[in-house]
């Protein structure tokens, strides 16, 4: 069964204070791993793909990082602005259709 | 904002009852997926349409169903309503299947029901 565990579930920064989020993965095989930052009451909004190992993608204060096991996203200096739940998916091979399997989310909050 | 419209924003309802959610994809897309997100269950994979056949089928209950349309918006149908189906409900579409740039799902802003 495939399987998203994502840590801490909450983190609580300081405006500047530079971290990493932790996305661990159990499929039999990754078609790709998205990243969706999601304010409260609202939409996932994605962030970035990633498709195999050793692939980084950039986005302002944003890096998210591929490996066979898991992912990172880290945060660069962040902003109040930054303060989400960032959720991590798998999509896995042999899947007939899209069916992304999601991991509960990081809480992050920004303090200024 | 995604291109993604779901309506209504918010349904209050009562158990036993039925309601109907509506979604729009972004222009062109053709696949439209359905998930619940609720505080114990995360985001859950429902249903996914592509071009009006059924593609893909997640942890959908019996008294939920969903299609899409000619046109290509989906509904999703939540019959015999209890008070645990209270939750956000999701739509996303994405271009076509396959083709890496293809893949990735565009959320709307959802839809918040309460059945009370």
């Amino acid at each position: 069964e495939d399987q998203v565990t994502q840590s801490p579930e909450a983190l609580r920064l300081q405006e500047g204070e530079s971290s990493s989020l932790n996305c661990s993965y159990t499929v039999s095989g990754l078609r790709g791993l998205f990243w969706y930052r999601q304010d409260p009451g609202k939409g996932p909004e994605f962030l970035f793909t990633l498709y195999s190992a050793g692939e980084e993608k950039e986005k302002e204060r944003l890096k998210a990082t591929l490996t066979k096991k898991e992912s990172f996203l880290h945060i660069t200096a962040p902003k109040p602005e930054d303060s989400a739940t960032y959720l991590c998916a798998v999509l896995p091979e042999g899947n007939a259709g899209n069916m992304l399997t999601f991991g509960g989310g990081t809480r992050l909050m920004v303090k200024p | 904002d995604s291109g993604v419209t779901q309506t209504p924003k918010h349904l209050i309802t009562a158990t036993g009852q039925r309601v109907t959610l509506r979604c729009s994809p972004r222009s062109g897309d053709l696949s439209v997926y359905w998930y619940q997100q609720s505080l114990d269950q995360g985001l859950q994979f429902l249903i996914q349409y592509y071009n009006g056949e059924e593609r893909a089928k997640g942890n959908i209950l019996e008294r939920f169903s969903a299609q899409q349309f000619p046109d290509l918006h989906s509904e999703l149908n939540l019959s015999s309503l209890e008070l645990g189906d209270s939750a956000l409900y999701f739509c996303a579409s994405s271009s076509r299947l396959g083709g890496r740039s293809q893949e990735t799902q565009y959320f709307g802003p959802g839809t918040r029901l309460l059945v009370l």
